[in-house]
């Protein structure tokens, strides 16, 4: 079956300006999750949403957002982009839950300039 | 707060066992040690979780101390494609708070011909 594909994979904003990432999870699976990975400060998490409710949250301004709709797929929205927030974004969908087998997307690379 | 910490690199030889260690010496009753590995540009890819009792698969087994304050990721034959960094997250079960996750800096592992 068709793994978790995120869109765009690349993208470069203007600090100040919004941005919306897209996730589609595994067929199936209702958990969805976001994480932010950078050199700096590695892996973090950002937000689980399950059958479209938030369930669990990182430590994350309000800028950064999201969402889940009835067919699972997900967004995250990022508003008023600083420099610090280029970084890798990861989107993992599971059957279970947060961190259990966790199957990842590639992510979506941006860049702030 | 919960912290991890892992070495940041390890060289491994081909067809022998590689074992990573994970310090998680705050954790406490109701939280979880995962492991996940992340081969160079590639989203993460989960491996084995555990609470207090050992646990195996046919990737890896994770051994947790009794006082659950460090565990140890085995790989029992290391090949070539087990390079990669590997991350130790715990995962904190919170009341009213939902679940906080502490990432490890991750261990880079070389496996060497």
């Amino acid at each position: 079956k068709a793994g978790v594909t995120q869109t765009p994979r690349y993208l470069i904003k203007t600090r100040g300006q919004q941005v919306t990432l897209s996730c589609s999870p595994i067929s199936g699976h209702r958990s969805v999750s976001w994480y932010q990975q950078t050199p700096g400060q590695g892996l973090q998490f950002l937000f689980e949403y399950f059958s479209e409710t938030q369930r669990n949250k990182g430590n994350f301004p309000g800028r950064f957002s999201g969402r889940q709709f009835s067919n699972s797929r997900s967004e995250m929205n990022v508003s008023t982009l600083e420099l610090g927030d280029s970084a890798l974004y990861l989107c993992a969908s599971s059957l279970q839950g947060l961190l259990r087998e966790q199957y990842f997307g590639p992510g979506t690379r941006l860049t702030v300039t | 707060d919960a912290k991890t910490t892992q070495p940041p690199s390890m060289d491994c030889a081909e067809g022998r066992a590689a074992n990573l260690p994970c310090n998680h010496s705050t954790i406490s009753g109701n939280e979880y040690v995962y492991w996940y590995r992340q081969i160079h540009s590639q989203g993460p890819q989960y491996i084995i979780h555990g609470l207090k009792n050992n646990e195996t698969n046919e990737m890896a087994s994770l051994i947790i101390t009794e006082d659950r304050k460090s565990s140890t990721l085995i790989l029992p034959h290391a090949t070539l494609r087990d390079t990669a960094v590997y991350y130790c997250i715990v995962r904190v079960a919170r009341e009213a708070a939902g679940n906080k996750l502490t990432f490890g800096g991750g261990t880079r592992v070389l496996v060497k011909p």
